[in-house]
């Protein structure tokens, strides 16, 4: 596997449904990110990950919970989730420096999230 | 608060028709400017980032141009696989502050060549 993946591509769930989102990069980057891209709307960051730590939470419900268990991987994890919630969700990484360069993020194919 | 427009939302252009895609943006402190292509149920794929106005990068039949309050992305002879979502993202200029590594994207522009 290159670059980075996304697992499933596509999840269809009820609103009572608990259900997750993964995300792995292979780019030895060590910090990720979650997106929402709904239609006619432009990307929406939602939460960063710098070195496994939380940097951002862009104002997102908390029917949506992110983990980061080390550098590589990246979940989020869906419960009792509206149909506004149904969109495009990406994942990105890059690789950030101690002296605080921030470089290009490299997104995955997205999970298409149906919410009925 | 910062402001990515991107224009048009779409583009209409025979294969062979050179044009050009439009991103404004308003940003405290520029710290990056970044071009990306989508396609069609796929995650956004890089093409460039420009950092001072001035500046360009090319790559292929795109070339991307830099100013101080916008940035143009050329088509050169365009073919039918360019046919895409082209965006655009600018990062904020606060190196002290861990907002510096979000992103503020535009729409996108939806381009169609058609053969």
């Amino acid at each position: 596997e290159t670059g980075v993946t996304q697992t499933p591509r596509h999840l269809v769930m009820g609103m009572t449904n608990k259900k997750s989102l993964k995300c792995e990069q292979h780019l030895g980057h060590n910090a990720m990110y979650w997106y929402k891209q709904s239609a006619k709307k432009p990307l929406e960051l939602m939460f960063v990950y710098n070195f496994k730590e939380q940097t951002e939470n862009n104002s997102v419900p908390s029917r949506f919970s992110p983990e980061c268990p080390n550098s590589s991987h990246l979940f989020l994890h869906l419960h009792t989730l509206q149909p506004e919630d149904s969109a495009l969700y990406l994942c990105a990484s890059s690789q950030e420096t101690f002296s605080g360069t921030k470089e290009t993020q490299y997104f995955g194919p997205g999970t298409r999230l149906l919410v009925l | 608060e910062d402001q990515v427009t991107q224009s048009p939302e779409a583009l209409r252009l025979q294969e062979g028709e050179s044009s050009s895609l439009n991103c404004s943006y308003t940003v405290s402190g520029l710290r990056g400017l970044f071009w990306y292509r989508q396609d069609p149920g796929k995650g956004p794929e890089f093409l460039f980032t420009l950092y001072s106005a001035g500046e360009e990068k090319e790559k292929e039949r795109l070339k991307a141009t830099l100013t101080k309050k916008e940035s143009f992305l050329h088509i050169t002879a365009p073919k039918p696989e360019d046919s895409a979502t082209y965006l655009c993202a600018v990062r904020e200029g606060n190196p002290d502050n861990n907002a510096g590594n979000m992103l503020t994207f535009g729409g996108g522009t939806r381009l169609m060549v058609k053969p």
